[in-house]
């Protein structure tokens, strides 16, 4: 089964500063790779997807993120974050077998400081 | 057009008591999923009903935990007896079905306190 691991719990940044979330995954066929967002008291968004084709996606608010797959890895990044980007961001892993269910990470919590 | 919708938003209830919760996903949508959201933790998935086929049961924590589908619409997690610990935010999330993982849509969850 498909698994995803974040590394980091919690991050804090400065206002302005680059962003680089971490996530690997674990899983024998290409995955298909998701970052979703969670604001607070706030349902979860999508913030971009990988399926296949250019390795580097982009994604809404301006987050873009990179499939390594020598190193499992899906990477988020933004070159300049603002205070509205604090909140919880997910790493997700879906298969494509009989079903499509996903696997989420336990979450990175960002923090922004001004 | 409509999102997911659950019911109720909040939910209070006493040790032992049962407990239902709803989901109604978006239309058309054949794939749905429950997960738990404990503070300050990750999601934790639950069960997937896709379609008419036989759901993935393979994430409920005991068997005081259940839900059914009635077809490709509704959903209902019904938690048993319920314990302090199944305090946590319950989230919906509907997806088109088939082959693809498919982007999932979730609701606003249901916050269940257990007293």
């Amino acid at each position: 089964a498909q698994s995803v691991t974040q590394p980091d719990i919690h991050i804090t940044v400065s206002e302005g500063a680059s962003l680089e979330l971490r996530c690997n995954y674990s899983y024998g066929a290409t995955p298909y790779l998701f970052w979703y967002v969670q604001s607070p008291g706030q349902g979860l968004q999508l913030l971009l997807k990988y399926f296949s084709g250019d390795t580097l996606v982009q994604g809404i608010k301006g987050f873009e993120a990179e499939f390594k797959r020598s190193q499992s890895s899906f990477n988020l990044r933004k070159p300049s974050v603002h205070w509205s980007d604090a909140a919880e961001y997910f790493c997700a892993v879906g298969q494509l077998i009989n079903n499509n269910d996903m696997r989420f990470g336990a979450g990175t919590r960002l923090t922004v400081k001004p | 057009g409509a999102g997911v919708s659950q019911s109720p938003s909040n939910k209070v209830t006493e040790k032992g008591k049962d407990v239902e919760l709803r989901c109604d996903p978006i239309s058309g949508h054949t794939a749905l999923y429950w997960y738990r959201q404990r503070l300050g933790q990750g999601l934790e998935f639950l069960i997937y009903f896709q379609g008419n086929s036989a759901p993935d049961k393979s994430g409920l924590p005991s068997d005081r935990f259940s839900a059914e589908r009635t077809g490709e619409s509704v959903s209902t997690l019904t938690i048993q007896r319920t314990q302090q610990e199944d305090s946590a935010v319950y989230l919906c999330a509907s997806s088109l079905g088939g082959r693809g993982p498919y982007e999932q849509y979730f609701g606003p969850g249901t916050r269940l306190t257990v007293t």
